[in-house]
């Protein structure tokens, strides 16, 4: 099956430092999202881009979308203890199908 | 509140049989989705639907069933649940915008299915 792949499947980095990571799919698409995920818990939503989109930000969140590379990246800046989680991209693409990454584990070091 | 509500939140069941996991959702959401999440392999989509009476399947759609009478709600059923299906199970909503394409899906809590 067509799944979009994050990279690095894991990370550590100190609090206040900027975590960088990279979502790659297969398909076009409508639209590419971001979640974050709390371990064992429901994913909450992050960001939004949509395939017009080069780049979008919010709060400390900043994403850019690549269409012709097929990548997106999420940058976190000022990195805090309560944005380790999991971090999860989904594309919104052929078919009206789902199709989530499978994930990168951030860790904080204090 | 605006929420999508799965129950039950764990279910430990035996080999063969038949259970279901309610999903609704009070946002009038077009959309609606399960996905079962395993360790290492991220989230798949089960089943998904665009409106009530309007069902696909996802990437993992085997033992599984759904339906999607009522616009708020799209249970899923095993009819004959495995061992192989034991996971956490997400269901979603989103609202459909022009062009057929979702919006921010808005996850549920999970359910953990243990079949043994």
């Amino acid at each position: 099956s067509q799944q979009g792949e994050e990279d690095p499947q894991a990370l550590s980095i100190q609090e206040g430092e900027n975590a960088t990571m990279n979502c790659s799919y297969k398909t076009s698409i409508n639209n590419l999202q971001w979640y974050r995920q709390n371990s064992g818990r429901g994913l909450v939503h992050l960001i939004l881009i949509r395939s017009n989109e080069r780049e979008k930000h919010s709060g400390r969140l900043r994403v850019t979308l690549d269409t012709s590379k097929k990548s997106s990246s999420l940058l976190i800046t000022a990195s805090r203890a309560a944005d380790t989680a999991s971090y999860f991209c989904a594309t919104d693409g052929e078919n009206d199908k789902i199709i989530f990454g499978k994930g990168t584990r951030l860790h904080i070091l204090p | 509140e605006a929420q999508v509500t799965q129950n039950p939140r764990y279910l430990i069941t035996v080999t063969g049989k038949k259970l279901t996991v309610t999903c609704s959702q009070n946002m009038n959401h077009e959309y609606m989705s399960w996905y079962r999440q395993d360790p290492g392999l991220g989230l798949r989509q089960i089943y998904y639907s665009m409106n009530v009476e309007v069902t696909d399947k996802g990437d993992v759609p085997e033992g599984y069933k759904v339906s999607r009478k009522e616009k708020r709600n799209f249970p899923l059923i095993l009819e004959s649940p495995s061992p192989n299906q034991t996971s956490l199970y997400f269901c979603a909503s989103s609202p459909l915008l022009s062009g057929w394409s979702t919006d921010t899906q808005y996850f549920g809590p999970g359910t953990r299915l243990t079949v043994l």
